[in-house]
């Protein structure tokens, strides 16, 4: 089955800095990648997602960027604010074979330093 | 607006007792997940359901079993509570007829004594 790696773990970078997120994955057949921001005590929210046949893709502060040969997909934020503070999942799915399951990362926890 | 919602938020249970926790959505979209949430896990998909009648083990389903009796619920349940099933449990589902992009519910905190 399908494999993502995330990393890093733990991000801290001072406020108005960017941030960059990065994962893999292992199926060559995964063709949708969602990222999601959880913060504390709260459920997984949905705040970029990416298919691919698009090798970017920009939402005001952050952007997506897939790299199909390399299997490995990045979230960028620009102009941290504090408000980003929290942990951010990558996922990675097949769209159209049916299945509708996502394989998650284990997280990274942001840290907007003020 | 339509959306997901789980109960009970929190829960404390004994050893060896039967927990049910509940997921309704009002999108009326025949998928929906069960996840847990665990330090050093990330999420891990527990059982899933494509439809009314059809359930699909997941990743780490020992333990668990859920029934789709309609299009808007989908109970998980443990059977015989064990302590390593203390855990934050996620319900999620689609909104849109597409089914690819997924949204959650606001989770289930389970402990078990």
């Amino acid at each position: 089955g399908e494999n993502v790696e995330q990393h890093p773990s733990t991000l801290s970078v001072q406020e108005g800095d960017s941030a960059v997120i990065k994962c893999t994955y292992s199926d060559s057949a995964s063709n949708y990648f969602p990222w999601y921001k959880q913060e504390l005590g709260k459920g997984p929210q949905l705040i970029i997602d990416i298919r691919s046949n698009v090798g970017e893709k920009k939402d005001q502060r952050i952007a997506v960027t897939l790299n199909k040969t390399a299997k490995h997909f990045s979230l960028h934020i620009t102009e941290t604010q504090p408000e980003d503070s929290a942990v951010y999942f990558c996922a990675a799915s097949i769209l159209g074979a049916g299945s509708y399951q996502l394989t998650f990362g284990k997280g990274t926890k942001l840290s907007v330093i003020p | 607006d339509a959306e997901i919602t789980q109960s009970p938020r929190h829960k404390i249970t004994e050893t060896g007792r039967q927990v049910t926790l509940a997921c309704h959505q009002t999108w009326n979209h025949n998928n929906m997940f069960w996840y847990r949430q665990d330090l050093g896990h990330g999420l891990r998909l527990i059982h899933y359901s494509y439809g009314v009648h059809d359930t699909n083990k997941g990743e780490v389903s020992d333990g668990y079993s859920v029934s789709r009796s309609n299009t808007e619920d989908l109970p998980l349940t443990l059977e015989s509570a064990a302590s390593s099933q203390t855990s934050v449990y996620f319900c999620a589902s689609p909104k849109d007829s597409s089914g690819n992009t997924i949204y959650f519910g606001e989770g289930s905190w389970l402990t078990v004594v």
